[in-house]
């Protein structure tokens, strides 16, 4: 079964420092996503992506993230000048119409593990 | 308002029950509706699309109440394998997917 492909699986990282998180999409799939989720709380949407670029963000989504699609198939997620906040699982994920209701279904990677200290 | 409220439990049962999770949503405009489940400390996986007629998976049917804005779920002969926090999902707009928190199942032997 195709798999949506995160790495690094967790990060420590010192407060103020940049963290590129890595995504392998699922090959055929067009639209991509970031979402976090703080241990205990809910999922929660940062950005959507879709042909080269962003075609819906939250307001988590400020200026201290960014994504790109640097090559054909991966999409990163950048975080600048962490803060301990941010320290939360990030789940890339990719998505592609389901087959009876045409909506888009998404799947999800494992998570990257961002620990700020 | 939250935008997908749930009961977050935990619900604990006994293996061959059944058991009911129950969602409300607040943007009578979404779209797409689903239910995911979450292992602890995994990524969500989906579990089943909600259709508008109402849909069954085995042992997993989903209902959905537009005019309420209400989503239920219904575990019939509940498993060990069951246990686990299940995620209801709204999709209002493009593409913004909103999880509710999670209602934790646990299944006793």
């Amino acid at each position: 079964e195709p798999e949506v492909t995160q790495t690094p699986s967790h990060q420590v990282t010192q407060m103020g420092q940049e963290v590129i998180l890595r995504c392998v999409p699922i090959s055929n799939h067009l639209y991509f996503y970031w979402y976090r989720q703080i241990l205990g709380q809910k999922v929660e949407f940062l950005v959507s992506f879709y042909n080269n670029e962003i075609s819906e963000k939250s307001e988590i989504f400020d200026d201290q993230f960014s994504v790109e699609r640097p090559d054909g198939s991966n999409f990163t997620l950048k975080i600048r000048s962490t803060k301990l906040e941010d320290s939360a699982m990030y789940f890339c994920a990719s998505s592609a119409p389901d087959r009876r209701s045409g909506a888009n279904v998404l799947t999800f990677g494992a998570g990257s593990r961002l620990t700020v200290l | 308002r939250k935008e997908v409220e749930q009961d977050p439990g935990p619900f604990n049962v006994p293996e061959g029950a059944t058991v009911a999770f129950n969602c409300t949503y607040s943007n009578s405009a979404s779209q797409s509706f689903f239910w995911y489940r979450q292992d602890c400390r995994k990524e969500p996986k989906l579990l089943m699309s909600v259709y508008s007629s109402g849909n069954e998976d085995g042992r997993f049917t989903a209902q959905l109440n537009r005019a309420s804005q209400y989503i239920s779920l219904l575990i019939r002969d509940s498993k060990l394998s069951d246990s686990a926090t299940y995620l209801c999902v709204v999709r209002t707009g493009a593409n913004n997917l909103f999880f509710g928190t999670g209602t934790r199942l646990t299944v006793i032997p």
